[in-house]
């Protein structure tokens, strides 16, 4: 069962453009849900992170959405930058352990 | 401050073999968790340690297993390896409270032959 979905393998968007992540999930329990972006041979690093009782959080260029209904989030990164390219992770967790549930990752190539 | 460090970086086994992977969390941290990542497959959860006690576990089996130190840092052991073991392992820690991001170590390269 996956309880966390990134149905898009892959985005490709052009410099100074906004970039939009997407990520689905059908369980209700989380209490946050978190970004991450991963590069070739290192570990994910976090980027930005939003309470399930917040519908946005700002963090620079970076802003997360969450809409409860739709059981959906996004991420948007404006402006995009060549240094964006790298694979989203989405996922989301509890309160009460730090089992994260991750989704399967967006590829972000950010082109000329 | 020192990130979290994760070794050995690569590793080669065979078949039947077992391998131990070893994580040191950031200073401070006392939660530390272990993922598998295969491609398509995204992060799955292997467990959770926080002050020496496992808090949670995935769905994993038994040939996983993982331990944590009092000084935080971990380990994780995987008995009679199988060719579908090949994986990046991820190691990442936190305060261990509620809602404080994760911070991911880079991984240790299985491969299986």
């Amino acid at each position: 069962d996956q309880q966390v979905k990134q149905n898009s393998p892959s985005l490709s968007v052009q410099e100074g453009r906004i970039s939009i992540l997407n990520c689905d999930y059908t369980n209700s329990m989380f209490d946050y849900f978190l970004w991450y972006k991963k590069y070739p041979a290192e570990g994910p690093t976090f980027l930005i992170s939003i309470s399930s009782i917040k519908d946005k959080n700002e963090d620079g260029r970076f802003t997360v959405f969450l809409n409860k209904s739709a059981k959906h989030l996004s991420l948007h990164i404006v402006p995009s930058q060549p240094g964006d390219s790298a694979v989203y992770f989405c996922a989301g967790g509890s309160y009460n352990t730090d089992k994260l549930i991750f989704g399967t990752g967006t590829r972000l190539q950010v082109f000329p | 401050k020192a990130g979290v460090t994760q070794t050995p970086r690569y590793l080669i086994k065979t078949r039947g073999q077992q391998v131990t992977l070893s994580c040191s969390p950031i200073s401070g941290h006392r939660s530390v968790s272990w993922y598998q990542q295969t491609p398509g497959q995204g992060l799955q959860f292997l467990f959770e340690y926080f002050s020496e006690t496992q808090r949670n576990k995935g769905n994993f089996p038994g040939r996983f297993s993982g331990r944590q130190f009092s000084n935080s840092r971990s380990e994780m052991n995987v008995s009679t390896l199988e060719l579908g073991d090949s994986a990046l392992y991820l190691c990442a820690s936190s305060t261990g409270q509620g809602g404080q991001p994760q911070h991911f170590g880079d991984g240790t390269r299985l491969s299986i032959l």
